[in-house]
């Protein structure tokens, strides 16, 4: 069964700070692996995806993820955060009949000035 | 183009009580998923429609039902509501598959 685990419910960080959101996943087949996040009341926005091919992806507002596949892991990062990163991220992967997505418990990012 | 929109935004009801959630996705998105949000589950899949027929589902009760129309959207209904079901119930919508799908705001439901 396809799993994802994303370790640290809360990081805080400082404005200008690096961001690291840490991902790890199970998958008995090649994953399609997601980075969402949501922001108070609102539903998921795409930040950014990896299906094949690259395994540094970039994606929308300075983030961007790299799929390791020796270490099963598809972390977040940022190198410079802003206050208005401030919300919930979550991984997810494609269920292996490519019907669903599992989703991660979420992580809260706090940025602080 | 407008995005996924899911209506109503906010929704009270009582135990016993059922209810309906609507979900309009992207024009030209043929598939629907619906999701279940609360803070000690996370993010839980309902279901999802392709062209009005339901090919996935998740692990809840045949209280939770879903439909899609032939314009693509959907509907969720829960019956027989518990104090459980308080939620954000989000709706996705997507080209073909799961690969790359677009959120709608949600529906918060809150069952007293």
């Amino acid at each position: 069964a396809q799993s994802v685990t994303q370790l640290g419910s809360h990081v805080s960080v400082s404005e200008g700070a690096l961001v690291l959101l840490r991902c790890n996943y199970s998958s008995s087949v090649p994953p399609y692996l997601f980075w969402y996040v949501q922001y108070p009341n609102q539903g998921l926005q795409l930040l950014l995806k990896y299906t094949t091919g690259a395994t540094l992806v970039k994606g929308i507002n300075g983030f961007e993820a790299e799929f390791k596949k020796s270490e099963t892991s598809f972390h977040l990062t940022k190198p410079s955060a802003h206050m208005s990163d401030a919300a919930e991220y979550f991984c997810a992967i494609v269920n292996q009949a490519g019907t669903a997505l599992i989703f991660g418990k979420g992580t809260t990012l706090s940025v602080s000035s | 183009k407008a995005g996924v929109t899911q209506t109503p935004r906010y929704l009270i009801k009582t135990r016993g009580q059922q209810v309906t959630l609507s979900c309009s996705p992207i024009s030209g998105h043929r598939s629907v998923s619906w999701y279940q949000q609360t803070p000690g589950q996370g993010l839980q899949f309902l279901f999802e429609y392709f062209s009005e027929t339901q090919r996935n589902k998740g692990n809840f009760p045949g209280r939770f039902s879903g439909r899609q129309f032939s314009n693509s959207r959907s509907e969720m209904n829960v019956s027989t509501l518990e104090l459980g079901d308080s939620a954000l119930y989000l709706c996705a919508s997507s080209i073909g598959g799961v690969g790359e799908q677009f959120f709608g705001p949600g529906t918060r439901l809150t069952v007293l």
